[in-house]
């Protein structure tokens, strides 16, 4: 299995331009869930997916975030405009549904390091 | 709201110096803790869940136990591949699917 796959790996774009994330869950794998990591916050969820629907967008930190899941397989986070303050590891995980009254153990992906200048 | 406080934030150890990592947390509604382990310029490595006070799990040299109020990670005879910041993450009743993560502790083994 190839895990999760992200792209790009590195990103670097000047303020006010868009930036868009790339993920592709683990085949099978209904759930699909995107993090930010930072020195201050750690890592944060900003937004999670079940069988490509939205389920909870409450991290997400602003209006010029924004995810999208057209299929099982791909999923993108976009930033529009980019700021400095976004500049951050973006991670992307995915698991099975959890077992009954069990939780979701989420595999996730090498990350896309942003940075906004 | 759920919290986890992981501690020590840095922790050096000499090749076969064992020592435990603890995580300290506040749920309601406990329905996993999960360990990772995570190496520089790489996304987390899924290692452990819990699910129940007295619960145990192993693997090689690290053993992971919980109780209702914080978790361990024992590392036992650690070599410097066990170098990384082992971050912990609870699931709780009153989020959907959310884990709430620490902030990590930082391993260094030295040889």
């Amino acid at each position: 299995d190839a895990g999760v796959i992200q792209s790009p790996r590195h990103e670097v774009t000047e303020m006010g331009q868009e930036v868009t994330l790339r993920c592709k869950p683990i085949s099978g794998h209904d759930y699909l869930f995107w993090y930010r990591q930072t020195m201050m916050r750690g890592l944060e969820l900003l937004i999670y997916f079940n069988n490509n629907v939205p389920i909870d967008d409450s991290g997400m930190p602003e209006d010029r975030f924004s995810a999208k899941m057209p299929n099982a397989s791909f999923s993108t986070l976009k930033i529009q405009p980019s700021e400095p303050r976004d500049s951050a590891v973006y991670f992307c995980a995915s698991s099975f549904p959890p077992l009954a009254g069990g939780s979701y153990e989420q595999y996730f992906g090498p990350g896309t390091r942003l940075t906004v200048t | 709201e759920d919290q986890v406080t992981q501690s020590p934030e840095a922790l050096r150890l000499q090749e076969g110096e064992s020592s435990s990592l603890n995580c300290s947390y506040t749920v309601s509604g406990l329905r996993g803790l999960f360990w990772y382990r995570q190496d520089p310029g790489k996304g987390p490595e899924f290692l452990f869940t819990l699910y129940s006070a007295g619960e145990e799990k192993e693997k090689e040299r690290l053993k992971a136990t919980l109780t209702k109020k914080e978790s361990f990670l024992h590392i036992t005879a650690p070599k410097p591949e066990d170098s990384a910041t082992y971050l912990c993450a609870v699931h709780g009743s009153s989020n959907t699917g959310k884990l709430i993560f620490g902030q990590g502790t930082t391993l260094q083994v030295k040889p």
